[in-house]
């Protein structure tokens, strides 16, 4: 079972539709990261939290620590914001020796 | 653009080829990282280079062997490769390498297949 859990793994939506997708973890942690993979392969950084909430644009990222839970919401969502958003915690202890577990990833259609 | 830089962006070879991806980084940063994406799996890290200097090979079998000639510059060298190799292979820079506290820059990968 993988410590880092996506919820939904799929998720096909209207355009102008408010986004919400989940990031469970069994670990303690001590950051949160949110990626975006577009197709062709490219991965970029959105957020990287501790707590709290963080916004950049239309994107908002939240964490609940004690619930072990995140959220990430894209507001007003766009063709544009199509693509695979993955999360990633920092263990404690254990994970990668870059210290990060990575989720499967949640694959994002945003119909015109 | 994200100031990491992969080539090649497509890579077919047979298994008795030897190929390299390479990875370069115009940011200034100290660590870079090799990762494998498999279809339906969550990204898998391979390598890291902290100071050009290697920290974990996390079990990676020795078919696959990393290069970093220096903190900008990091290669993957392909040797007798099998099928299931086939994946999407991402190169990664961070500023110090410090375990997961600090952001990770991508490359765009190279999707390798192997015939």
């Amino acid at each position: 079972k993988n410590e880092v859990e996506q919820s939904p793994q799929n998720l096909t939506a209207q355009e102008g539709e408010f986004i919400t997708i989940n990031c469970s973890y069994s670990v303690g942690i001590s950051a949160l990261h949110w990626l975006q993979q577009h197709p062709g392969g490219g991965i970029v950084s959105l957020f990287m939290l501790s707590s709290g909430k963080k916004k950049h644009g239309r994107l908002i990222a939240t964490i609940n620590i004690q619930e072990k839970h995140s959220s990430l919401h894209i507001t007003a969502s766009h063709p544009r914001d199509s693509a695979v958003y993955i999360c990633a915690v920092r263990q404690y202890s254990g994970g990668g020796a870059d210290g990060l577990t990575f989720g499967k990833g949640t694959h994002l259609i945003i119909q015109p | 653009e994200t100031g990491v830089t992969q080539t090649p962006r497509h890579l077919v070879m047979g298994m008795t080829n030897k190929k390299s991806l390479k990875c370069e980084q115009h940011l200034g940063h100290n660590a870079m990282y090799w990762y494998k994406q498999s279809a339906k799996k969550p990204l898998e890290l391979m390598f890291v280079y902290n100071f050009k200097e290697q920290t974990e090979n996390n079990s990676v079998p020795s078919r696959f062997s990393p290069e970093c000639p220096n903190s900008s510059h990091l290669f993957l060298h392909l040797h007798t490769l099998q099928p299931e190799d086939s994946a999407l292979y991402l190169c990664a820079s961070s500023q110090d390498g410090t375990w997961g506290d600090e952001k990770l820059f991508f490359g765009s990968g190279t999707q390798l297949s192997v015939l």
